[in-house]
């Protein structure tokens, strides 16, 4: 699965949108990239995942470039209890790997009043 | 309500002393999977599962064993515990190929 990069920390005040970058420049075709976070050692929480398409559900919007090189994570607008680590994952869905997740490092976002 | 449930969710133990892990899924999911997370290594595969009677090793499996004798329960076994498997753990569901993975609240062991 291709690997990603995450800067290491962003803080973001609250009811502003969050922008949270991910560069992935070695996807394959058939990599999705999916967005998790967690909030302080809670079980990860899934936001979002896509394709190529731009994806938006009630918690976030994932906006992927047209090489899908990289992509961004939007939370429109930032509450206190947003704060938590962003993880940025891809990986191909096959039989044989549906199912693993790697997980980087992640970026800790901090919402502030 | 949807969800992931491991039990216990904090335990010491010492050395050497058998332990399980439960973890069951009551949304009739088929892919199970445990994940031990760890200060500056982050979260890393240990075993998973795609089906009853189907299981997998992830990136870090020694020590640990697990079943999937039901679609439902997926534990996870540590015949002789040792202090370097003093960790958080979590299990995660997921209902198949591209659909998100449930995660429970996490157990946190201790051995010593």
């Amino acid at each position: 699965d291709a690997k990603t990069t995450q800067p290491p920390s962003m803080d973001c005040a609250e009811g502003r949108a969050a922008n949270l970058p991910c560069n992935h420049s070695t996807i394959s075709g058939n990599e999705y990239v999916y967005w998790y976070r967690q909030i302080h050692s809670q079980g990860p929480q899934y936001i979002i995942h896509g394709l190529k398409n731009n994806e938006t559900n009630e918690m976030a919007s994932l906006i992927i470039t047209e090489d899908r090189k990289s992509s961004t994570l939007i939370l429109p607008h930032a509450t206190l209890r947003d704060t938590a680590v962003y993880y940025c994952i891809v990986r191909v869905a096959t039989t044989d790997s549906w199912g693993k997740l790697q997980f980087g490092a992640g970026t800790q976002v901090v919402v502030t009043p | 309500e949807a969800q992931v449930t491991q039990n216990p969710r904090y335990l010491i133990t010492v050395t050497g002393k058998k332990l399980t892990v439960t973890c069951s899924q009551n949304m009739n999911h088929e892919y199970m999977s445990w994940y031990r997370q760890d200060p500056g290594l982050g979260l890393r595969q240990i075993y998973y599962s795609m089906n009853v009677e189907v299981t997998d090793k992830g990136d870090v499996p020694e020590g640990y064993k697990v079943s999937r004798k039901e679609k439902r329960n997926f534990p996870l076994i540590l015949e002789s515990p040792s202090p370097n498997q003093t960790s958080l753990y979590f299990c995660a569901s997921s209902l198949g190929t591209n659909q998100p993975q449930h995660f429970g609240d996490g157990t946190r062991l201790s051995i010593l």
